[in-house]
């Protein structure tokens, strides 16, 4: 069974970087069949899609977002992660991550999201 | 950038009744990349629907996806219990490699 497990600080300072991991168990984060993605949720509030990575490399960022994010792949620890940089409290969110697959182009597996607070 | 939007915001039904939650596109949307999800507190969204009419790996028929162009429809034929939720939109494509989340839809109790 398929696995996505976040983990990092849970709280960041103002203008500092955030910056999170999304381990994969129970299947190769270097298959050629899928995207992984992140996706963050405000407290309250609805989806928000960050970016996603391929296991080449290639990346798609949410153009909102662009000039902050970077997101990698480690495929020797099954491991893609989400650097997010100058953040502010509005960047407090559960930032969940998830699979994708080439096809269809949905979020199908899910890790169970973790949240970080963004204060001084 | 394609803008989504759903409708109602809350939905107030019983149990046993019949629901049926829009999503509208700001521009015209492959059937391909719309994608619906269910969201319950505290946990992870949960795909139900992908290439607007097709159930995930899953999920009861009583869970359809209809809809094409600029219209998307979810219907839950009888809700159940579990169902009460609130519920996504997820549109692929306006650029490359980007999604698109509606605000969603909260089915609640009545």
């Amino acid at each position: 069974q398929l696995q996505l497990q976040e983990s990092g600080p849970g709280l960041v300072k103002p203008s500092e970087t955030l910056s999170l991991t999304c381990t994969v168990s129970g299947g190769s984060i270097s298959s050629s069949s899928y995207y992984w993605g992140w996706i963050r949720q405000p407290p309250g509030k609805g989806l928000e899609w960050i970016g996603s990575i391929y296991y080449s490399g290639s990346t798609y960022y949410n153009p909102s977002l662009k000039s902050r994010v970077t997101i990698s792949v480690d495929t020797s620890k099954n491991q893609f992660s989400l650097k997010l940089s100058s953040v502010t409290a509005a960047d407090t969110a559960v930032y969940y991550c998830a699979r994708r697959p080439v096809v269809p182009a949905a979020f199908d597996y899910w890790g169970q999201g973790t949240l970080v607070t963004v204060s001084s | 950038e394609i803008v989504l939007t759903q409708s109602p915001g809350t939905l107030s039904l019983s149990p046993g009744e019949r629901a049926t939650l829009s999503c509208r596109a700001s521009q015209s949307v492959s059937s391909s990349y719309l994608a619906w999800y269910q969201q319950k507190p505290g946990q992870a969204p949960r795909l139900l629907i992908y290439g607007a009419s097709s159930r995930a790996t899953g999920i009861p028929d009583r869970f359809s996806g209809s809809g094409s162009g600029t219209d998307f429809t979810l219907t839950i034929s009888r809700l159940e219990p579990e169902d009460f939720a609130v519920y996504y939109c997820q549109q692929y494509g306006s650029s490359p490699g980007v999604f698109t989340f509606g605000p969603g839809t909260k089915v609640d109790i009545k």
